[in-house]
């Protein structure tokens, strides 16, 4: 079975501009997390989707949004970059139904974005 | 204000030692905590714990969960260089009633040969 991928692996922008991120979970799996992770702050809840619709969010400005599409392939985007944005940006798939617990997530090897 | 605490955040033992890596949270909606190892790459998944005081066991690898004192800890008994990570723990909530996972700041183990 194919692993959660994300593209691009690595991204270079410069502050003000926009980027969209792509995650595409395990087969099978209906939910994606997306994560930030900084030597500073850690790794940080951005938001989780399923079935096309998000489910919960963590504290982040409302520049970073997302969707997730019917065949559960879910995007990211950042919108006015700043210097701060510079991370690795994870997503993480789960076979998580439609209640219940947060099962084991899958992740993905990150897309890591430098904002100059 | 919702918080998960590791320690200690950095450690260095030697092969064969044993390590207990600690994880305490103060959360208003919980459910279950969960053990990741990460290594120069995405963070890959050990344990998740929903019931108090029963041990989960792989390997040299086991946790346990105390729900009354709000804790976890993570033992490594007869390390390896390959055990080398940050150790991050999480807390997950009751997806009905929302909330975000919490991650601690991780601990990172270093097993010297």
């Amino acid at each position: 079975k194919a692993g959660v991928t994300q593209t691009p692996r690595y991204l270079i922008k410069t502050r003000g501009q926009q980027v969209t991120l792509s995650c595409s979970p395990i087969s099978g799996h209906r939910s994606v997390s997306w994560y930030q992770q900084t030597p500073g702050q850690g790794l940080q809840f951005l938001f989780e989707y399923f079935s096309e619709t998000q489910r919960n969010k963590g504290n982040f400005p409302g520049r970073f949004s997302g969707r997730q599409f019917s065949n559960s392939r879910s995007e990211m985007n950042v919108s006015t970059l700043e210097l701060g944005d510079s991370a690795l940006y994870l997503c993480a798939s789960s076979s998580q139904g439609s209640g219940g617990t947060y099962n084991e997530q899958f992740f993905g090897p990150g897309t890591r974005l430098t904002v100059l | 204000e919702d918080k998960v605490v590791q320690s200690p955040l950095s450690l260095v033992v030697h092969e064969g030692d044993t390590v207990t890596l600690n994880c305490s949270y103060e959360v208003t909606n919980f459910r279950s905590l969960l053990w990741y190892k990460q290594e120069k790459k995405a963070p890959t998944f050990l344990f998740m714990l929903t019931s108090s005081g029963i041990e989960k066991k792989s390997g040299r690898l086991s946790s346990i969960l105390d729900k009354k004192e709000l804790f976890s800890i993570l033992n490594i008994t007869a390390t390896q260089t390959g055990d080398s990570a940050v150790y991050l723990c999480t807390t997950a909530p009751i997806r009905e009633q929302g909330g975000k996972l919490i991650f601690g700041q991780g601990t990172e183990l270093s097993v010297k040969p």
